[in-house]
């Protein structure tokens, strides 16, 4: 089955910087990254995502990339604000059909 | 235009007894998954169904949970004899049924303890 590998686990950036979480995941055949924000006690908010026809996508602050070949797929924050720090899940969905495999998650803190 | 719904969000089970957990899709949404999250962890998916059919359960355990989604209302996860093991926060998510059908919208989850 699909797996995925997310790092890095914890990230601390100042406020201002940007933050890059990577994933790598096993299936070729999957077609569909989403990432997920989750606040301590909340529900996981779909953030971004970004299908296998494409290679970027960027919505105001946040921007995914998708490197087919190699298998791995990125999550870019820019300009980092204290409502950022969160845990942050990348996902796929495999050839199998519609179930996520997630990611470790990666916990960011944003310093002010 | 309300988002998916679970109840109860806080449940505490003695050892040995049954809990159940409730997922009402967001309007417009046929397909229904549960993802359990232990502390600390991420979410693991168990069970995929649409209404009245078990798509796809590879993740849930061969014994005591079991899931439906009837024809009419909420979707079901069901755990029996519940073990300490079992607490954890269990989210539900929904997809449209056609369209953007792979983009899953997750309910505030319910959290259980075992004790």
């Amino acid at each position: 089955g699909e797996n995925v590998e997310q790092h890095p686990s914890t990230l601390s950036v100042q406020e201002g910087d940007s933050a890059v979480i990577k994933c790598t995941y096993s299936d070729s055949a999957s077609n569909y990254f989403p990432w997920y924000k989750q606040e301590l006690g909340k529900r996981p908010q779909l953030i971004i995502d970004i299908r296998s026809n494409v290679g970027e996508k960027k919505d105001q602050r946040i921007a995914v990339t998708l490197n087919k070949t190699a298998k791995h797929f990125s999550l870019h924050i820019t300009e980092t604000q204290p409502e950022d720090s969160a845990v942050y899940f990348c996902a796929a969905i495999g050839a199998a059909g519609n179930k996520l495999t997630f990611g470790g998650g990666t916990r960011v803190l944003v310093k002010p | 235009n309300a988002g998916v719904m679970q109840n109860p969000r806080h449940l505490v089970r003695r050892r040995g007894q049954e809990a159940r957990l409730r997922c009402s899709p967001m309007k417009g949404h046929s397909h229904v998954y549960w993802y359990r999250q232990l502390p600390e962890e991420g979410l693991k998916f168990m069970v995929y169904l649409q209404k009245e059919n078990i798509i796809d359960e590879s993740g849930m355990p061969k014994e005591r949970f079991s899931a439906e989604f009837p024809k009419e209302g909420p979707s079901i996860l069901r755990i029996q004899q519940v073990v300490r093991g079992d607490s954890a926060a269990y989210f539900c998510a929904s997809s449209p049924s056609q369209g953007t059908y792979y983009e899953q919208y997750f309910g505030p989850g319910t959290r259980l303890t075992v004790t």
